[in-house]
């Protein structure tokens, strides 16, 4: 089955820099790729996604790129804010369903 | 707000009872899924429905099981608890097409004592 490894598990980073979480994925063929971000208490809201016709995806301050040959993708948070501030999953679709494989999270944290 | 609902938000229990968790699906969604969160096992997919029908599973122990009602509403079951079973339990909702969003809810927060 999909299997999908988030780095880093962890990031600080400082108001107003950019900040970047990358994921890759084992099925060649999934084809949706979503990002989620989860505030504590409350269930995963998605931010953005990108399928596999396309490379890259804005979205204001958020972007994800997608490269299918080297099975990665990866999420862009420019002129981070504190209410960034949170945990962000990747997720791929397994080939030719609905079924979400995710991440094991990264832990965002805006330094003032 | 997503939409989806689910209750209770909160839940609290003994090792070997029963538990029913309840999620409604925002409105025109004809699939649930019902992932489980604890803090060492991430986002584990269970279970998807389609119209009352099952059409995907995942790690899905055999204590548990799910079903989705003509409304389109859907109960995750859970018995003979284990202290290893508390975790959060969410509910996601989309139209069923592939690559369609899939949109979560709140959570129920079981705790097994």
């Amino acid at each position: 089955g999909e299997n999908v490894e988030q780095h880093p598990s962890t990031l600080s980073v400082q108001e107003g820099d950019s900040a970047v979480i990358k994921c890759t994925y084992s099925d060649s063929a999934s084809n949706y790729f979503p990002w989620y971000k989860q505030e504590l208490g409350k269930g995963p809201q998605l931010i953005i996604d990108i399928r596999s016709n396309v490379g890259e995806k804005k979205d204001q301050r958020i972007a994800v790129t997608l490269n299918k040959t080297a099975k990665h993708f990866s999420l862009h948070i420019t002129e981070t804010q504190p209410e960034d501030s949170a945990v962000y999953f990747c997720a791929a679709n397994g080939p030719g369903n609905e079924k979400l494989t995710f991440g094991t999270g990264t832990r965002l944290t805006i330094i003032p | 707000d997503s939409g989806v609902t689910q209750t209770p938000k909160h839940l609290i229990t003994a090792t070997g009872q029963r538990v029913t968790l309840r999620c409604s699906p925002r409105s025109g969604d004809l699939s649930v899924y019902w992932y489980q969160q604890s803090l060492d096992q991430g986002l584990q997919f269970l279970i998807q429905y389609y119209n009352g029908e099952e059409r995907a599973k995942g790690n899905i122990l055999e204590r548990f099981s799910a079903q989705q009602f003509p409304d389109l509403h859907s109960e995750l079951n859970l018995s003979s608890l284990e202290l290893g079973d508390s975790a959060l339990y969410f509910c996601a909702s989309s139209t069923g097409d592939v690559q369609e969003t899939q949109y979560f809810g709140p959570g129920t927060r079981l705790l097994v004592l």
